[in-house]
């Protein structure tokens, strides 16, 4: 079965890190572009990073500097490397798969990660 | 990059047909034809409903479809069920490797 599982989330202080892992099952994570959303409270779905498969990245602007993705070399697993973490930052992180050449149509459940002191 | 503009809410009976759009710029979705939209329950996956502006995934109904015009895109519903009551998202490519979402449209079956 393909599927997505993240893990990682949880209680940080403003200015802590966190590091996000997605463990891929039923495909390879290198096989196609991949990509971090993220759903703060009461807010919408919030676009926040890509990893293609030759390795280009990018970011939403408000985390350039502060979060890299990255992907393990056994090609199961998506990372989001996550520093100097704000209160703004708290949301609901959902990894996803590329499908085609503009959508993600494998998704995780999501991770919290809630940035407070 | 700005959010795509999409209503906060629709509502309609079982059986009715609604539309929700999506309105971006000729940066995103008035330049590619690469807008998807999602189906979310908060707190769940996200699910692919209509990627490429028009195409459907394997496993969604054909009561689904996609459409666009000009900076806008819109997703229809024909043939409401009580199952489809949640958010609906539409993302496009925004060009730069770089993708931007809708606000979200609280769907509501009566």
């Amino acid at each position: 079965e393909v599927q997505l599982v993240e893990s990682g989330g949880g209680l940080i202080q403003p200015g802590g890190s966190l590091r996000l892992s997605c463990a891929a099952s039923g495909f390879i994570v290198s096989s196609t572009y991949m990509t971090w959303v993220r759903h703060a409270p009461g807010e919408g779905l919030e676009w926040v990073s890509v990893l293609y498969r030759g390795g280009n990245s990018q970011y939403t602007e408000s985390v350039k500097g502060r979060f890299t993705i990255s992907r393990d070399n056994s090609k199961t697993t998506l990372y989001l490397q996550m520093n100097s973490l704000r209160a703004e930052d708290t949301a609901v992180y959902y990894c996803g798969r590329g499908y085609g050449s503009g959508s993600f149509d494998i998704w995780g459940q999501g991770t919290m990660v809630t940035v407070s002191s | 990059q700005s959010a795509l503009t999409q209503p906060a809410s629709v509502s309609g009976s079982p059986g009715q047909s609604i539309t929700i759009s999506c309105t971006g710029t000729s940066s995103d979705v008035g330049g590619y034809n690469y807008v998807s939209w999602y189906q979310h329950h908060p707190g769940k996956a996200p699910k692919l409903m209509i990627y490429d502006v028009t195409k459907w995934p394997s496993g969604v109904p054909d009561r689904f479809s996609g459409s666009k015009s000009g900076n806008t895109a819109s997703l229809t519903i024909s043939g409401l069920q009580a199952e489809d009551e949640a958010d609906y998202y539409c993302c496009s490519y925004a060009g730069s490797y770089s993708w931007v979402f809708g606000g979200g449209t609280k769907l509501t079956v009566l």
